[in-house]
């Protein structure tokens, strides 16, 4: 059974630039799994960001960018800064109607 | 535009439980819907999704034969109906509306299942 992998966590200094990973545990991430990404900080529901690989939803900054860098899906933050320290979480889907989120990363801006 | 899951609450191993999820400020008739849920302390898990008119219904092989999604377009309603429950079932489970893409662009803020003797 494939498995979507993410980094269980991550930090980053205020103002650097962090890239966010989201892998297969066998083959490749391409554009045709659709990948999208996902903020969700302690006791709140998930925030839409980045969608169909690179497309930043409605009122999020452009210092989040999403492509496919190598094998995987990747969601990079430029700038942090400290309202960015949150879950993030990754899903694929994997055709047939089923999706698959990967394990979520922790991000710390310190 | 707003989601509002309900039902939630602690049941023992092997009962079942029905949860709502309902849906506002949009045509709610147009849109495909997810079940997703999340573990304490845990990632988020794709649990299901039901097509915008109810025909396709699909499922993680974790809750397959024994969640069943379905919805009332009439009332602007979602429901999960999990039955068979197990200790790993214990979660805050949330509807998400899927957006233009294969992705979810408005969710819920969930109602939490505890699978529990």
């Amino acid at each position: 059974q494939t498995v979507v992998t993410q980094e269980p966590s991550f930090s980053v200094s205020p103002g650097g630039t962090v890239t966010l990973t989201c892998g297969l545990t066998s083959g490749s991430v391409s554009t045709n799994y659709y990948p999208s990404w996902y903020q969700q900080t302690p006791g709140q529901a998930p925030r839409t960001l980045i969608y169909s690989t690179n497309t930043r939803s409605s009122g999020v900054p452009d210092r989040f960018s999403g492509s496919i860098l190598g094998n995987k899906a990747a969601l990079t933050i430029t700038g942090a800064q400290a309202d960015d320290e949150s879950d993030y979480h990754c899903v694929l889907y994997m055709g047939s109607g089923i999706w698959v989120f990967g394990g979520g990363t922790k991000l710390t801006v310190l | 535009v707003q989601l509002v899951e309900s039902g939630g609450g602690l049941v023992q191993p092997g009962r079942s439980l029905r949860l709502s999820c309902a849906a506002s400020g949009f045509t709610f008739s147009s849109y495909d819907i997810h079940w997703v849920r999340q573990a304490p302390g845990k990632g988020l898990e794709w649990v299901a999704l039901i097509s915008y008119d109810g025909t396709n219904r699909y499922y993680a092989d974790s809750v397959k034969g024994r969640f069943t999604i379905s919805r009332d377009n009439a009332k602007n309603s979602l429901y999960l109906q999990m039955s068979s429950l197990r200790a790993e079932d214990t979660a805050v489970y949330c509807c998400a509306r899927r957006g233009s893409s294969y992705d979810m662009d408005v969710w819920g803020q969930g109602t939490t299942v505890t699978v529990s003797s």
